[in-house]
């Protein structure tokens, strides 16, 4: 199957800064990415949809300006984290549809960082 | 999207037919059935999708009922490594692909 990397895989870092995480889809073309965030002992919450070459749409709740979304490639999305707190550690999953095909109704995961802010 | 329903854990012993149900009682026409599973702390694996027709592939049977209120997932013969859990999801084709989670079942298969 597809496959979508995600880059780092863990992360600390200190309270203020901004982490960048990457989301590649290795062996097709991802017209559309998902950004999905994950506490402890809880299931998957969507965070945004990203489109490539347009700017991302944010699901209800999700700050914009804190969580930045860049897809600028068919096969790369980024999310930086902006201004990281402690309340920010959680687990990013990324995943990636493919372009047309018989793939066009799966969702290809990656992952996952591990996010920890000190 | 269609809300779906999952008992939070349930047992199998290796080797037995893990069944794990899922409710999805508001599903409307051209609502698909989706099944992905997570094992600990990595991203969630396909398994198998559906409309109305029972569907099998190499990894699991699912067996949709005739008025699609509720589905089984099936793994035919389960192993240490099915342990994981198992999320049921009811999204609409084409709706940029949009995965909402539930809350899943934890499956634990024991030796």
């Amino acid at each position: 199957g597809a496959v979508v990397s995600q880059h780092p895989s863990r992360v600390i870092c200190k309270s203020g800064t901004s982490v960048k995480i990457e989301c590649r889809s290795l062996d097709f073309q991802a017209t559309t990415m998902f950004w999905y965030r994950q506490f402890p002992k809880q299931s998957l919450m969507l965070m945004a949809t990203s489109n490539e070459g347009s700017k991302a749409t944010y699901e209800q709740g999700v700050e914009k300006d804190k969580f930045l979304i860049n897809h600028a490639s068919l096969t790369l999305s980024t999310l930086t984290v902006t201004s990281a707190h402690p309340e920010d550690s959680s687990f990013y999953i990324c995943s990636a549809t493919q372009f047309g095909g018989a793939g066009y109704n799966e969702q290809f995961f990656g992952p996952g960082t591990r996010l920890t802010v000190l | 999207d269609a809300k779906t329903t999952q008992p939070p854990s349930m047992d199998c012993a290796e080797g037995r037919a893990a069944n794990l149900p899922c409710n999805h009682s508001t599903i409307s026409g051209n609502e698909y059935v989706y099944w992905y599973r997570q094992i600990h702390s990595q991203g969630p694996q396909y398994i198998i999708h559906g409309l109305k027709n029972n569907e099998t592939n190499e990894m699991a049977s699912l067996i949709i009922t005739e008025d699609r209120k509720s589905s089984t997932l099936i793994l035919p013969h389960a192993t240490l490594r099915d342990t994981a859990v198992y999320y049921c999801i009811v999204r609409l084709l084409y709706n940029f692909n949009k995965f909402y989670f539930g809350s899943g079942t934890k499956l634990n298969v024991k030796p």
